[in-house]
């Protein structure tokens, strides 16, 4: 079966620090794979998805940038964090026209 | 602009009760519609889907309703428990490979 992994579970970073998270499937290959993310009070806003490696569309100008150095691996960074780039991110990938959801990482920018 | 709009952030019911959750759309290349459920700290997961081609799909004690010529979709829950308490998220996919959410409404189930 499909799982999908993301961590750091929490992460608190000060504004201007740099940011990765990273994201892993198991149990099946070159899958769709998407960053959401969630802030508080709003729904889900999709930022980058990818349909395979080095293939990476983005959906939001910001200061992020996502990148997929192997099939399963989806990573989220970016150099310079702001205070609004605070909320819940979540990975997901694509399977039967469902999203599969990661547990999500809480980010807080302080 | 939100393409996939839910205009109830939330919503309270009586356990044993139904609970309604609207959703409406303005494409109308969307062909796929989903809900999922999220619970605070931890990933959405799947619900229901329906399909452009049906007005309706039952699982159990949920059931997803579309009405294509108003664009609009519903989840019916019945009867409501205090565990179906969580964040709803109406969802639509169609001609590619995003699939867009609505910003959620929140449901407490009052036992």
């Amino acid at each position: 079966s499909q799982t999908i992994h993301q961590w750091p579970a929490t992460l608190v970073q000060p504004v201007g620090s740099p940011l990765s998270l990273e994201c892993t499937v198991e149990g099946t290959s070159n899958p769709n794979l998407y960053w959401y993310r969630q802030a508080a009070g709003r729904g889900l806003q999709l930022l980058f998805y990818s349909v395979g490696i080095g293939q990476i569309s983005s959906e939001v100008p910001q200061n992020l940038s996502a990148s997929r150095p192997q099939d399963r691996q989806f990573i989220l960074s970016s150099k310079k964090l702001l205070l609004s780039d605070s909320g819940f991110y979540l990975c997901a990938w694509r399977g039967g026209g469902r999203q599969y959801f990661g547990p999500g990482t809480r980010l807080t920018v302080t | 602009d939100q393409q996939v709009k839910q205009n109830s952030p939330s919503l309270s019911v009586q356990e044993g009760r139904i609970s309604i959750l609207n959703c409406d759309y303005t494409n109308s290349m969307f062909d796929y519609f989903l809900w999922y459920k999220k619970y605070p700290a931890e990933g959405p997961t799947f619900l229901i889907s329906i399909s452009s081609i049906k007005d309706k799909n039952e699982d159990g004690r949920f059931t997803v309703f579309l009405n294509k010529s108003a664009k609009h979709l519903s989840l019916h829950i019945v009867p409501s428990q205090p565990g179906d308490s969580a964040v709803y998220f109406c969802a639509a996919a169609g001609g590619g490979f995003k699939t867009i959410f609505g910003a959620g409404t929140r449901l407490f189930v009052k036992a």
